[in-house]
C-alpha cells in the first residue's frame, strides 16, 4: 500500500522569504502522481502544482515548485517570495495512473508566514 | 454552479441518528471521489464513482456508511447510526475522468454528539 509521510507539522516563514516542505512516500508502482495541496481555513483544497512520475523535469508554477527525487521518493514544495495569503495546511497527495486517481494524503504542515 | 457544492455547509447531530450529505459535481465530470478528514489529519478515500457505479468502496470504514450516484451526477453519503467518531469535515471532489485534476468543494463538517 502506499504511504505518504510530511514530517514537519508545523513551519514558518518571513514575508519574502523561501520555505521548503518536505515530503516522502512508499509505492512499488512505477507510474503515479504526486501533487501539492493547500487548505486554508475556509477548507477549500486548492491544488497548487502537480508532478508526473514519468516526467524528469520539476515541475514549476509561479511562485511555486517541487523537487522530485523518484529514486528517493521525495517530493518537497518550494514556496519563493512567501505572501501573507500563502498561510495555510499544505498536503502532500500521492495518485494512482489508473482511472482510479483515489489520492493518499500526508497529515499535512501548517505554514505560518510572519510580516 | 462553477465549482463543486456540498450541503449542508455544517450538520451536528445526535448519536443515533441517521445523516445525508450531498455533494453537487462539476458539471460533466464523470469521476467523484468522497473523502474523510479527521481533525489534525490529512483526508482519507472513502469511496470512488465512475459514473453511477461506486468503483471503489474500499475506504468506507464499516457498513453504517453508504454512498449513492444514481443519475451520474449528485452523489449523497449516507451514514447511519452515527457515532462520534464519525465528526470529521466530509469533502467531495470531481474530475473530468480518466486521470483528470480532482476539484474539491468546501466540505461539509459533521458533528456528532
Amino acid at each position: 500500500a502506499q504511504t505518504v509521510t510530511q514530517s514537519q507539522p508545523e513551519m514558518s516563514v518571513q514575508e519574502a522569504e523561501t520555505v521548503t516542505l518536505s515530503c516522502t512516500y512508499d509505492t512499488s508502482e512505477s507510474d503515479y502522481y504526486l501533487f501539492w495541496y493547500k487548505q486554508p481555513p475556509s477548507r477549500q483544497m486548492i491544488l497548487v502544482i502537480r508532478q508526473e512520475a514519468y516526467k524528469q523535469q520539476n515541475a514549476t508554477e509561479n511562485r511555486f515548485s517541487v523537487n522530485f527525487q523518484k529514486a528517493a521518493k521525495s517530493f518537497s514544495l518550494k514556496i519563493s517570495d512567501s505572501q501573507l495569503g500563502d498561510a495555510a495546511m499544505y498536503f502532500c497527495a500521492y495518485g494512482g495512473a489508473g482511472n482510479n486517481r483515489k489520492l493518499i494524503w500526508g497529515l499535512g504542515t501548517s505554514l505560518a508566514v510572519n510580516p | 454552479g462553477a465549482g463543486v457544492s456540498q450541503t449542508p455547509s455544517n450538520k451536528v447531530t445526535e448519536k443515533g441518528k441517521y445523516v445525508e450529505l450531498r455533494c453537487d459535481p462539476i458539471s460533466g465530470h464523470t469521476a467523484l471521489y468522497w473523502y474523510r478528514q479527521s481533525l489534525g489529519q490529512g483526508p482519507e478515500f472513502l469511496i470512488y464513482f465512475q459514473g453511477t457505479g461506486a468503483a471503489d468502496d474500499s475506504g468506507l470504514p464499516n457498513d453504517r456508511f453508504f454512498a449513492v450516484r444514481p443519475e451520474g451526477s449528485v452523489s449523497t453519503l449516507k451514514i447511519q447510526r452515527t457515532e462520534r467518531g464519525d465528526s470529521a469535515v466530509y469533502l467531495c471532489a470531481s474530475s473530468p475522468g480518466l486521470g483528470g485534476e480532482q476539484f474539491f468543494g468546501p466540505g461539509t463538517r459533521l458533528t456528532v454528539l
